[in-house]
């Protein structure tokens, strides 16, 4: 199975500042399609996890543009800037690229 | 408005069963290949199962081959999870979700135990 490491597993920030989150996988998520199915969601407390970027780097609908995504092949990164309240919760990684498809542990992303 | 609803969860015992449907409305469901997802708070989020648009493909997490089966009725707008042979390592917040995690139901607890 392919292993996603996300990195950090709890992510202290300011409202207003910027937050940073990476998930590796341990082999190359680029399908030989030549897609890279490498997704990104935010679970807030309490509620079902709801979908941020698709592919790498394609915002969902409706999804602000203070979240980004980026990375290729095996190396991928979230990026929140302007951290708002409603944006706390636990972001996870999932690879489909590979079955079986596997999701990264978490990061929790909180209030410094 | 998009939604799933899941339901059919509950206590059951180990080795017996377990049917969970997934009722989808707000989109066109036939285009959408669906998906199942556990939860549980030691082993975070686990893809269970996943089914191609029209039901002829199907794709299960080794730990649950041969005693689960997804399936969906597209005149119906909606999927099922049979769960057979059950077992405590299934206890989980299962939810109902469209392959890529577009849309998410609200999820529904099954609870394995004797």
């Amino acid at each position: 199975d392919v292993v996603m490491t996300q990195t950090p597993v709890s992510l202290p920030v300011s409202l207003g500042g910027q937050a940073s989150i990476s998930c590796r996988s341990s082999q190359s998520l680029v399908h030989s399609n030549g897609n890279t199915y490498l997704h990104w969601y935010l679970q807030k407390p309490g509620q079902s996890p709801q979908l941020l970027i698709y592919r790498v780097s394609n915002r969902f609908s409706g999804v602000p543009d203070r979240f980004s995504g980026s990375g290729s092949g095996t190396d991928f990164t979230l990026k929140i800037s302007r951290v708002e309240p409603e944006d706390l919760g636990d972001y996870y990684c999932l690879q489909s690229t590979h079955f079986p498809y596997t999701f990264g542990a978490g990061t929790k992303l909180e209030l410094k | 408005e998009v939604q799933l609803v899941e339901s059919g969860g509950g206590l059951v015992q180990p080795g017996r069963s377990l049917k969970l449907s997934c009722a989808a409305s707000g989109f066109t469901f036939s285009n959408y290949g669906m998906a199942w997802v556990r939860q549980t708070p030691t082993k975070g989020l686990e893809w269970v199962a996943s089914i191609s648009t029209g039901g002829g493909n199907t794709y299960y997490r080794d730990s649950v081959k041969g005693r689960f089966t997804i399936s969906r009725d597209n005149a119906k707008n909606t999927q099922y999870l049979q769960m057979d042979s059950l077992r405590s390592e299934d206890t989980a917040t299962y939810y109902c979700s469209t392959n890529r995690g577009d849309y998410w139901g609200q999820g529904v607890m099954v609870t394995v135990s004797s």
